[in-house]
């Protein structure tokens, strides 16, 4: 059975920095791409960022709104991705998820808060 | 980035009857592999979104064939013959052809 488990929300003041988690189990990790996908409260889901696989050289991609602020990096050793969150604002706020989109794999997120 | 636009954004479907979501993207979807990464997400109240449709038109394992997709180039559409109760909550349509991947706005999905 897949199995992504986030971790490592919690409450930030605006500026600060997080660092989520993700482990993975249940499927070849180290084939797949992974993403992080967020969802505000009450909003839709958006998609934050990717990192590839070791046969497309861990490329990273990340969506305009975190680009130079979020870094996403994994262990294929440990099954884990990670999300580091830097110079976090308001707007960020949301469930961060860990998935795989296109493989259809989520984890039960992890919220975020950033709040003064 | 590629616009995906749903509609409608609320679908009251009485018990039994069909319902039908719209998803249109700003520009094509094929991939250079002939491959069109368009798919369809149900996200339950409180629950992790689940994968229904892949490829525009493949039923995932365990969906009820009561859902099915259809589509080519950029409009694309998500079927239920039958809604049933636990059809409640939103639906997206994802595209993954392009980087950023982006979601459609969702449709709420309730019983009339």
């Amino acid at each position: 059975e897949v199995q992504l488990v986030e971790s490592g929300g919690g409450l930030v003041q605006p500026g600060g920095s997080l660092r989520l988690s993700c482990a993975a189990s249940g499927f070849t990790f180290s084939d797949h791409y992974m993403d992080w996908v967020r969802q505000a409260p009450g909003k839709g889901l958006e998609w934050v960022g990717q990192m590839t696989n070791k046969v497309t050289s861990y490329t990273t991609h990340y969506a305009a709104s975190v680009k130079g602020r979020f870094t996403v990096s994994r262990d294929d050793s440990k099954k884990s991705l990670y999300l580091q969150m830097n110079s976090l604002k308001t707007e960020d706020t949301a469930v961060y998820y860990c998935a795989d989109v296109g493989a259809g794999y989520w984890g039960q997120g992890t919220l975020v808060t950033v709040s003064s | 980035d590629v616009v995906m636009t749903q509609s409608p954004l609320s679908l009251p479907v009485t018990l039994g009857q069909p319902a039908s979501i719209s998803c249109r993207s700003s520009q094509s979807l094929v991939y250079s592999d002939g491959n069109i990464y368009l798919n369809w997400f149900q996200q339950r109240p409180g629950q992790s979104p689940r994968r229904l449709i892949y490829k525009v038109s493949n039923r995932d394992s365990g969906v009820p064939d009561r859902f099915s997709g259809s589509g080519s180039g950029t409009d694309f559409t998500l079927k239920i013959s039958r809604v049933e109760a636990e059809d409640v909550g939103f639906y997206y349509c994802v595209q993954l052809t392009h980087r950023p991947y982006t979601f459609g706005q969702g449709t709420k999905l309730e019983i009339k």
